[in-house]
């Protein structure tokens, strides 16, 4: 079965370092992944997929994230944190059913002045 | 381009009661899925709407159930609610059905329902 992993429910960074969110995954069929970021009080918003091909997948909001198959992993990366970054985080791997995510449980960023 | 809105944005309720959810897609989207958001559980597919059917459900109680209209307005039900129903109701609409998965998904800011 899929599973994803998100290491840290808070993740602190100063304002102009580096954002690095991490998420492993299994899963037993070719991964696509996700990554979603809310806003306070909002509903979620797609930040990039992968799916296949190229595995460093470029995003919004100056968001990146590399597929490491090896590794299981797909960590999102910003090189520079703003303050409009702070928000939650989910990651997401296809389910065994085609239709359905299954979800992480949420990194929640936060952006130190 | 209006997006994707839900109604009411916040709900108290008393255990045992009914409530309802509304969701309106965006504007010629006819596929509407939700989701249940909750710290412990985090987020759960409910199920999904396509055309005014039911494609898909997640794993819930029949006590959750939903329906979708002919304008693609969808609304979810939930009977005799329980103090563990208390979450973050979201809704998303898109194009196609699969979504998130084979099309992007566009989420509403969700109803926050409260069971006390």
């Amino acid at each position: 079965a899929q599973s994803v992993t998100q290491l840290g429910s808070h993740v602190s960074v100063s304002e102009g370092a580096l954002v690095l969110l991490r998420c492993n995954y299994s899963s037993s069929v070719p991964p696509y992944l996700f990554w979603y970021v809310q806003y306070p009080n909002q509903g979620l918003q797609l930040l990039l997929k992968y799916t296949t091909g190229a595995t460093l997948v470029k995003g919004i909001n100056g968001f990146e994230a590399e597929f490491k198959k090896s590794e299981t992993s797909f960590h999102l990366t910003k090189p520079s944190a703003h303050m409009s970054d702070a928000a939650e985080y989910f990651c997401a791997v296809r389910g065994d059913s085609n239709y359905q995510l299954i979800w992480g449980a949420g990194t929640k960023l936060i952006i130190k002045p | 381009k209006a997006g994707v809105t839900q109604t009411p944005r916040y709900l108290i309720k008393t255990r045992g009661q009914q409530v309802t959810l509304s969701c309106s897609p965006i504007s010629g989207h006819r596929s509407v899925s939700w989701y249940q958001q909750t710290p412990g559980q985090g987020l759960q597919f409910l199920f999904e709407y396509f055309s005014e059917t039911q494609r898909n459900k997640g794993n819930f109680p029949g006590r959750f159930s939903g329906r979708q209209f002919s304008n693609s307005r969808s609304e979810m039900n939930v009977s005799t609610l329980e103090l563990g129903d208390s979450a973050l109701y979201l809704c998303a609409s898109s194009s196609m059905p699969g979504a998130p998965v084979n099309t992007e998904a566009f989420f509403g800011q969700g109803t926050r329902l409260t069971v006390v």
